[in-house]
């Protein structure tokens, strides 16, 4: 069935270092996967994407990495910085549709 | 170019009421998706529409809650006879014709049903 399950509910970490957080998820019919940041009291702000053809995908600072053998997805963040403090929701979508979401990894960063 | 716009951002509603939600896609976007959201959880797929369209209702409750796309307008999400668990914040996205899987979303509306 579909699901998308996150390993850890928080991540610490101090500002400068890299981020690593990663993402289960079960459907193998799954070809298409998107990471959003959510901040306190706001939307869901896009990331980063990557489709089932590609293994990996780098944007500004973010890197998205896609291991369809073992349906894993992970995002990394490059010299994490205070304003990276979020919640970071990877989502499954097939096609044109729906979204589905994890549960979210809260990301703090500290001084 | 103006974001996806929400409103009201905050909504509170006595049990029984009626609540409408309100979505203006970005421009030039013709696809609009509702998500709910409950604290602490990740959204949740409600329904997709397009102008005057429902394509996929599987994530709407059986009743109470409808949505529509009207040709003119915002996307409006309804919801009769608010209970205390439909309390959540409700999130729209909407994406263009070019490339329909990137959702951007609102900042969400926050309903609290007393």
């Amino acid at each position: 069935g579909e699901s998308v399950g996150l390993h850890l509910p928080t991540l610490s970490v101090q500002e400068g270092d890299n981020s690593i957080i990663n993402c289960a998820y079960s459907n193998s019919a799954s070809d298409y996967f998107i990471w959003y940041k959510q901040e306190s009291g706001k939307g869901p702000q896009f990331i980063i994407d990557i489709r089932s053809n590609m293994d990996k995908r780098q944007g500004q600072r973010v890197t998205v990495l896609l291991n369809k053998t073992v349906k894993h997805l992970s995002l990394q963040i490059a010299a994490t910085q205070p304003g990276d403090s979020a919640v970071y929701f990877c989502a499954d979508s097939k096609g044109f549709q729906k979204l589905v979401f994890g549960t979210g990894t809260r990301l703090l960063v500290s001084p | 170019n103006a974001g996806v716009m929400q409103n009201p951002r905050h909504l509170v509603r006595r049990r029984g009421q009626e609540a409408r939600l309100r979505c203006s896609p970005m421009k030039g976007h013709s696809h609009v998706y509702w998500y709910r959201q409950l604290p602490e959880e990740g959204l949740k797929f409600m329904v997709y529409l397009q102008k005057e369209n429902i394509i996929d209702e599987s994530g709407m409750p059986k009743e109470r809650f409808s949505a529509e796309f009207p040709k003119e307008g915002p996307s409006i999400l309804r919801i009769q006879q608010v209970v205390r668990g439909d309390s959540a914040a409700y999130f729209c996205a909407s994406s263009p014709w070019t490339d329909q899987d990137i959702q951007y979303f609102g900042a969400g509306t926050r309903l609290s049903v007393l």
